[in-house]
């Protein structure tokens, strides 16, 4: 059983068009990380929410932390296709780290 | 440049032959961490290391041993590796505050035949 819930699992939209990725879990953490990886290589972060309720944009991603530290969202205005790939959010407690099944998001031209 | 390098990045070996896969950093992290990737499953964590000599497990450590005798590397041993350890392995490390983000290898392929 995941610690954390991603949804949808799979996401497939025409560039221009916006996006919203979910994670879930029932469990407090100190710190939700969201990951962004491509095929091959590692997973490399977009951004870390700390407190709850906190809202972190780089440019057209737009992140949320919910008011109990329990979820995240990720929106992405305008995706384009290099938005592309594997999107993971990671709830961080202690020294663990535990990440979601992941969200493939494709953005077709 | 700033990173975490894993070797060999694709490995294929035999049932019960002792391997080790290696991980070094250039950032003077304390933490450090391994994780293995399967479709469906995501990034499951095997053992974590929050200095030198100190190690713990993770959430799936069985078949894994690791070590840290200094700080900047991190191996991962598989004593005798079973078909269920194919995986996508990927090694990361972070500094002292738990709310910076994790710099990650690029990933070691490993096929158990």
């Amino acid at each position: 059983t995941q610690l954390l819930e991603q949804s949808p699992q799979f996401l497939s939209i025409q560039e221009g068009e916006n996006l919203t990725v979910y994670c879930n879990s029932s469990s407090v953490f100190s710190s939700l990380q969201w990951y962004r990886q491509e095929p091959g290589e590692g997973p490399v972060l977009l951004v870390t929410v700390v407190t709850g309720g906190e809202v972190k944009k780089l440019k057209r991603l737009t992140f949320q932390f919910g008011d109990a530290r329990k979820d995240s969202s990720l929106h992405i205005t305008a995706a384009q296709p290099g938005d592309t790939g594997l999107y993971l959010c990671a709830g961080a407690r202690d020294y663990k780290l535990s990440f979601g099944a992941g969200t493939t998001v494709t953005v077709r031209a | 440049e700033a990173q975490v390098t894993q070797n060999p990045r694709y490995l294929i070996t035999v049932t019960g032959k002792k391997l080790t896969v290696t991980c070094s950093q250039n950032m003077n992290h304390e933490y450090m961490s391994w994780y293995r990737q399967d479709p469906g499953l995501g990034l499951r964590q095997i053992y974590y290391s929050m200095n030198v000599e100190v190690t713990d497990k993770g959430d799936v450590p069985e078949g894994y041993k690791v070590s840290r005798k200094e700080k900047r590397n991190f191996p991962l041993i598989l004593e005798s590796p079973s078909p269920n350890q194919t995986s996508l392995y990927f090694c990361a490390s972070r500094g002292d505050e738990g709310r910076y983000g994790y710099t990650f290898g690029s990933g070691t392929r490993l096929t158990v035949v």
